[in-house]
């Protein structure tokens, strides 16, 4: 089946550093990627909406130059945490889909952030 | 708008007792319907899916969830529930006509079974 890989699986920074998190479909090709934002005992709140050579989509209050996101290639989506804080610290969860008709939604493994 | 409800923030069971898990749904169009779970630490893994035909789903480790278009529901269950089944279950949904949109999540219910 559908395999999303997500890279690192953990991390720790200095605040005010920047942490880029890797997002890759390893069987399939994913023109739409999703990044997501999970709080302890949550559930996953959207960030973005990430597009194969075009601009993220960004949720409402999320800011864009704080989470950037690229998309440039068919199984490759990014997310870079710029000049982080501790609020930032988080779990942040990638999800690649496969359009019509099985519209497959795969999740990758996660990515446990912590801003020291 | 769509949106998903989880009424149960947490469900007990025993083991070897059949377990339920609730959902019902709201979108403008014909639902596409997920549910997935979550162990700790880790991203969501994949059960089931209902997106045509029979209303009944059978999806992986033993779990089935009913489609229930009259009363927007979409309840997964297990005949017998496992002391490793115990973790975070999503159910999610999408419409039919947004294409690459995605999914909207219920808040979770965390399954505990007791051995």
């Amino acid at each position: 089946g559908a395999v999303v890989s997500q890279h690192p699986s953990r991390v720790i920074c200095k605040s005010g550093t920047s942490v880029k998190i890797e997002c890759r479909s390893l069987d399939f090709q994913a023109t739409t990627m999703f990044w997501y934002r999970q709080f302890p005992k949550q559930s996953l709140m959207l960030m973005a909406t990430s597009n194969e050579g075009s601009k993220a989509t960004y949720e409402q209050g999320v800011e864009k130059d704080k989470f950037l996101i690229n998309h440039a290639s068919l199984t490759l989506s990014t997310l870079t945490v710029t000049s982080a804080h501790p609020e930032d610290s988080s779990f942040y969860i990638c999800s690649a889909v496969s359009g019509a008709p099985n519209y497959g939604y795969t999740f990758g493994s996660g990515t446990r952030l912590t801003v020291v | 708008a769509q949106s998903v409800a989880q009424p149960e923030d947490q469900v007990n069971v025993a083991e070897g007792n059949p377990l339920t898990v609730k959902c019902t749904y709201s979108v403008s169009g014909n639902p596409y319907l997920f549910w997935y779970v979550q162990y700790p630490n880790r991203g969501l893994q994949f059960l089931l899916k209902y997106i045509t035909g029979d209303n009944l789903v059978k999806g992986s480790y033993g779990f089935e969830a009913e489609f229930n278009k009259s009363q927007t529901s979409f309840h997964l269950k297990k005949p017998s529930a496992l002391v490793s089944d115990s973790a975070l279950y999503f159910c999610a949904v999408r419409d039919s006509y947004s294409g690459n949109t995605p999914l909207v999540f219920g808040k979770g219910t965390r399954l505990s079974v007791i051995a």
